[in-house]
């Protein structure tokens, strides 16, 4: 069966500092992989998506990048927080662009 | 892309009774997908209902599907606290992105 990480589940850090989380999925073969934010009682906001290694899809202009250096592997950057990416970051997998998605559990991330 | 919205935005209801979500979205799509979301997790795939159905069945749930008017409803009955959650649509075109709405917040007070 297929499974989704993130890591790490908590994390503070300070304005200017540099940020790195780290998705992984198991079970399965080129997954198409999604990054998204949640702030406190919103919706989703898709970030990023990949359909393949190396191809990386931005939606939204801000500071933070992503990555795929491996088929099931997805990171998301920052070279210098803001205040503003504080949220709820969520990994998520799907077979498809057309198929049902599968989430991660989540990383919450407080910048001070 | 599109975006589904939810109606309504927060929704109360005791134990027992039932819970009605409605989704609108603006141009054709491939499928309609539902998904729950509890307090601080990742959210969790429902049901996917396809284009070419009108109704689909999980447990206690029940799913509709109207595409002439461009409207979905996620049903939920003899509801129970461990439904408290958000409950999100996400309308599919072919070969595009899935964007979630803002969601329903669903409360059942025991």
């Amino acid at each position: 069966s297929q499974t989704i990480h993130q890591w790490p589940a908590t994390l503070v850090q300070p304005v200017g500092s540099p940020l790195s989380l780290e998705c992984t999925v198991e079970g399965t073969s080129n997954p198409n992989l999604y990054w998204y934010r949640q702030a406190a009682g919103r919706g989703l906001q898709l970030l990023f998506y990949s359909v393949g290694i190396g191809q990386i899809s931005s939606e939204v202009p801000q500071n933070l990048s992503a990555s795929r250096p491996q088929d099931r592997q997805f990171i998301l950057s920052s070279k210098k927080l803001l205040l503003s990416d504080s949220g709820f970051y969520l990994c998520a997998w799907s077979v498809s662009l057309n198929n049902e998605q599968f989430f991660g559990p989540g990383t919450r991330l407080t910048v001070l | 892309s599109q975006q589904g919205e939810e109606d309504p935005q927060a929704l109360s209801i005791q134990e027992g009774e039932n819970a009605t979500m409605n989704c609108s979205y603006k141009t054709s799509i491939n499928n309609l997908q539902w998904y729950r979301q509890n307090s601080g997790r990742g959210l969790v795939h429902l049901i996917l209902i396809r284009s070419n159905e009108r109704e689909k069945h999980s447990g206690r749930l029940r799913v509709t599907l109207d595409t002439s008017k461009k409207s979905s409803s996620l049903l939920i009955t003899a509801s129970r606290a461990a439904d408290t959650a958000s409950y999100f649509c996400a309308p599919k075109t072919s070969y595009d992105k899935v964007i979630f709405g803002p969601g329903t917040s669903l409360s059942v007070i025991p």
